[in-house]
């Protein structure tokens, strides 16, 4: 069964970081990128960036660059998103999914909630 | 600057009705990097439709993608009581605004 799993929910005060992970099973990992998109409490989807297990190799939205980092870890099938400088309007589920070079996304965690407040 | 706008915000319709759900890209765009979610309250998107026109596995025929350029479609022939929900068209690294189906 394909599919991916993320750790659970975090609560942040601002200015921390946050790191969830995303660990996929039922599939070749280093096959695919590993896409992370994020949703604020009724708004819409936000496209954050992309990892490339079997590189290393990143794409950053521009809006993170310099707060974001993406990693893989291929010897447990785990991605990772950190978001440092935390901010309240970083509250939002984040979602890690599986996705191809022209960026669709098949296969998606369930969602981490981030909350951040002081 | 890259805008993906997704028409109309809201769609109230009825069971067994047709739904046709616009989404414009400036400027225009590669069919390939276009697709279509849908995505459930309290759920993870789920990809219907990839290179603008190909279904994903398991996803039922009455859903069909279409469109070049600037101008894509999301079409579904008719409405089942599960098919109320939000959909977004996405073109790479952008995703539309959403389009909310609504029982009318």
């Amino acid at each position: 069964q394909v599919q991916v799993v993320q750790s659970g929910a975090e609560v942040k005060k601002p200015g921390a970081s946050v790191k969830v992970s995303c660990t996929a099973s039922g599939y070749r990992f280093t096959g695919y990128h590993v896409h992370w998109v994020r949703q604020a409490p009724g708004q819409g989807l936000e496209w954050m960036g992309r990892n490339n297990p079997q590189n290393g190799g990143t794409d950053y939205a521009q809006k993170f660059q310099g707060r974001v980092t993406m990693t893989a870890d291929t010897s447990n099938n785990t991605a990772y998103m950190e978001l440092s400088r935390l901010r309240s309007d970083d509250t939002a589920v984040y979602y890690c999914a599986r996705g191809d070079k022209y960026y669709w996304m098949d296969v998606w965690g369930q969602g981490t909630t981030v909350t951040v407040s002081s | 600057e890259f805008v993906l706008t997704q028409s109309p915000g809201t769609l109230s319709l009825s069971p067994g009705e047709r739904a046709t759900l616009s989404c414009r890209a400036s400027p225009g765009v590669s069919s390939s990097y276009i697709a279509w979610y849908q995505q459930k309250p309290g759920q993870a998107p789920r990809l219907l439709i990839s290179g603008a026109s190909t279904r994903a596995t398991g996803i039922p025929d009455r859903f069909t993608g279409s469109g070049a350029g600037t101008d894509f479609t999301l079409t579904i022939s008719r409405l089942e009581p599960e098919d109320f929900a939000l959909y977004y068209c996405q073109h790479a690294a952008t995703f539309g605004g959403g389009t909310k189906v609504e029982i009318k």
